[in-house]
């Protein structure tokens, strides 16, 4: 069974920063490419960022500008997101997500197809 | 940046009736990376339909999607009580990869 779990979240002040992890099991997470995304309280889904399965290619939402950084340990079978210069508009829940499968030079994407539980962040004084 | 706009932002029917959700991208994909996503309250999204329409597993029948260029669109053919959600787009053609604002659907 496909499982991701999220971790790390918590209350932060403003100007402060959090590591949220998020660990796969039940398939070849090595393989797959992944995603942030998260959603502020009452409010839609917002993307945040994307990194290949070998953790050489990102992007991110363009909102961001630098703030956060996502990478992974295949090793570990886990996906983090450092997020620095925390503003209270990065309240939301943080919900890692699986993306393509990659072989080799090719890619298969099917959307985000398996979803972790989330985490809530809140940026509070 | 590719902006997606989704309508109506509220849709009320009742059990048995059809579901017609609205997609529009605000340039045209250069391949079919369009999926829907299902949102049940206090619940983390659910993959309905990726690649504009191929259902993903385990989604019945009565999801479809379909649509080209800008404009997308997702049918539920016959509404059950346990539709009651938000349904978002995505794109994942090119980053960012933008969600629609969202479509909240209400059954009578």
């Amino acid at each position: 069974e496909v499982q991701l779990v999220e971790s790390g979240g918590g209350l932060v002040r403003p100007g402060g920063s959090l590591r949220l992890s998020c660990v796969g099991s039940g398939f070849s997470f090595s393989n797959y490419e992944m995603n942030w995304v998260r959603q502020a309280p009452g409010k839609g889904l917002e993307w945040v960022s994307y990194i290949s399965s070998s953790g050489t290619t990102t992007y991110y939402a363009d909102s961001l500008k630098g703030r956060f950084t996502i990478s992974r340990d295949n090793g570990k079978n886990s996906l983090y997101l450092q997020m620095n210069s925390l503003r209270a508009e990065d309240t939301a829940v943080y919900y890692c997500a699986r993306g393509a499968l990659t072989l080799g030079l090719d890619s298969y994407p099917v959307g985000l197809d398996y979803w972790g539980q989330g985490t809530l962040v809140t940026v509070s004084s | 940046e590719i902006v997606l706009t989704q309508s109506p932002g509220t849709l009320s029917l009742s059990p048995g009736e059809r579901a017609t959700l609205s997609c529009r991208a605000s340039q045209s994909f250069s391949r079919t990376y369009l999926a829907w996503f299902q949102q049940k309250p206090g619940q983390a999204p659910r993959l309905l339909i990726y690649d504009v329409s191929s259902r993903a597993a385990g989604i019945p029948d009565r999801f479809s999607g379909s649509g080209s260029g800008t404009d997308f669109t997702l049918t539920i053919s016959r509404l059950e009580p346990e539709d009651l959600a938000v349904y978002y787009c995505q794109q994942y053609d090119d980053p960012p990869f933008s969600f629609g604002q969202g479509t909240k659907l209400q059954i009578k």
